[in-house]
């Protein structure tokens, strides 16, 4: 299984800030993606980082609020702009790889605060 | 689109009791996944199941797939408060590139 690391783990921002979230795997991923988990709720697909190009999103999520990087296949970032109370949630990284086909691993999570 | 719905979204069982959680899903699925969640955690897999008939089984818990129906069951046997946690089922489409779709999840509680 693949290892990964999500930082930081928790913060409380102030509205108007951005926060980026970095993900981190111990081995190359072919594929990562962002979740959102809103507070007591399921977990909704962000995008889709696609290395060396543009992430793919879903709808309701636009790049301008949700920007996201990926330099290499071992690591990404998600950056939640200009945040209001409604962006409070858990964020989540996942992978699959070429190693692992079928299996779909989850970070540790990001749990967010807006105030 | 893939839709995926869970039920019950709260089950309140004994211990020692069986339960079963059903997923149903609205299109044909290539993957059903199966994760736990235990309160301020992330998603701990538990089972995939990749193709009609599929059962697997990891102590208590037993997955199963049936994709003429479009349903996976989750089925819990003698129930300890260790399972205790959400559990959520999700779907995958190869044509949507691996992305999951969950369903809205299940709260176990299980009492002593």
């Amino acid at each position: 299984s693949a290892v990964i690391s999500q930082k930081p783990s928790r913060d409380i921002c102030q509205r108007g800030t951005s926060l980026t979230i970095q993900c981190q795997v111990d081995s190359q991923v072919t594929m990562m993606f962002w979740y959102r988990q809103q507070p007591g709720q399921s977990l909704t697909l962000i995008a889709t980082a696609n290395q060396g190009s543009e992430a793919t999103y879903e709808s309701g999520f636009v790049i301008d609020k949700f920007p996201i990087s990926r330099p290499n296949l071992t690591f990404s970032t998600l950056t939640v702009s200009n945040m209001s109370p409604e962006d409070s949630s858990i964020y989540l990284c996942s992978v699959t790889g070429t190693g692992l086909p079928y299996e779909q691993y989850f970070g540790p999570g990001t749990r967010l605060t807006v105030t | 689109e893939l839709k995926v719905e869970q039920n019950p979204l709260f089950l309140s069982m004994q211990e020692g009791k069986n339960y079963t959680i059903y997923c149903n899903y609205s299109t044909t699925s290539d993957r059903l996944y199966w994760y736990r969640q235990d309160p301020g955690k992330s998603l701990e897999s538990l089972f995939v199941l990749l193709s009609n008939g599929a059962v697997k089984q990891e102590g208590r818990l037993m997955a199963s797939l049936d994709t003429k129906a479009r349903l996976s069951t989750l089925h819990i046997t003698a129930a300890v408060h260790d399972l205790s946690a959400t559990y959520f089922c999700a779907g995958t489409q190869e044509t949507s590139g691996s992305r999951l779709t969950f369903g809205e999840g299940t709260q176990l509680t299980v009492n002593p």
